[in-house]
C-alpha cells in the first residue's frame, strides 16, 4: 500500500517570513496530492490540492509544488501571518480509486512566531 | 462542511462494551469514511463505503465493523471496546465523482 512521510514534525518561523513542509509518497499509481489544515480542537480543512498533471499550483500565500520522478511534494506558505499556526497535513491517493481513501502523513505542527 | 454531522460528538465508555458511532451526510454522495486521528499517527483509515451496502476494508479495521444501509448513514461499530480504541474518530466524504474528501466534525471516544 501507499506510504506518506512527512517533514519536518515541528516547524517553528518568524511571523512574515516563508514556510516549507515536505511530503514523499511510495505508490506510483497516487496522482492526487491534498493539503490539511487542521486547528485545535477543529476537523481537518482542505486547503489545497494539486494532481498529477500539474507540477505547481498556487492560491494566494499557499503553493503546493510535485515532482513525480523523486515522488515527492512540497507545502510553501509565504508571508505567514499568525492564524496560520496549525496542524497541516499532506496525503495521497488515486482519482478513480477515490474510494480507496487517502494515505496521510504524520503530520507538521507550524508555530508562527509574533 | 458538506454537511456532515457526526454523533455522538463525545462519549466516553467502558472497556468491554458495544460502541457505536454515527455519520449523517444530507448531500446525497456515494463514497464515505471513518479514520482515527491519534498524537504521532496522523489520520488512518478504518473502514470505507462506496455505496449501499458496499463496504471494505482500510488500514487499521481489526476490531471494527461499519454498515451502511442508508446513503446518508454510515455507521462504525465496536464490538468490544478496548483502550487501544481511545482516539478521535472522523468521518469523510468525497464529492460527486471527484476525489477531494471532507471531513466531518469528530468524535471523541474515551474507552476506560
Amino acid at each position: 500500500g501507499e506510504n506518506v512521510e512527512q517533514h519536518p514534525s515541528t516547524l517553528s518561523v518568524q511571523e512574515g517570513d516563508s514556510a516549507v513542509i515536505k511530503c514523499t509518497y511510495s505508490d506510483s499509481a497516487s496522482n492526487y496530492f491534498p493539503w490539511y489544515k487542521q486547528e485545535l480542537g477543529k476537523r481537518p480543512q482542505l486547503i489545497i490540492d494539486i494532481r498529477s498533471n500539474v507540477g505547481e499550483k498556487k492560491d494566494q500565500r499557499i503553493a503546493v509544488t510535485l515532482n513525480k520522478t523523486a515522488k515527492h511534494f512540497s507545502l510553501h506558505i509565504t508571508e505567514t501571518q499568525p492564524e496560520d499556526s496549525a496542524v497541516y497535513f499532506c496525503a495521497a491517493g488515486a482519482s478513480g480509486g477515490g474510494a480507496d481513501g487517502l494515505t496521510f502523513g504524520k503530520g507538521t505542527h507550524l508555530i508562527i512566531q509574533p | 462542511d458538506a454537511g456532515i454531522t457526526q454523533s455522538p460528538r463525545h462519549k466516553v465508555t467502558e472497556t468491554g462494551t458495544p460502541v457505536t458511532l454515527r455519520c449523517h451526510q444530507t448531500e446525497n454522495h456515494r463514497y464515505m469514511y471513518w479514520y482515527r486521528q491519534d498524537p504521532g499517527h496522523g489520520l488512518r483509515l478504518i473502514h470505507y463505503s462506496y455505496g449501499v451496502k458496499d463496504t471494505d476494508k482500510g488500514e487499521v479495521s481489526d476490531g471494527y465493523s461499519v454498515s451502511r444501509s442508508k446513503t446518508e448513514d454510515f455507521l462504525l461499530t465496536l464490538e468490544s471496546a478496548t483502550s487501544s480504541q481511545t482516539s478521535v474518530y472522523f468521518c469523510a466524504i468525497t464529492v460527486a465523482e471527484g476525489i477531494e474528501q471532507y471531513f466531518g466534525p469528530g468524535t471523541r471516544l474515551t474507552v476506560t
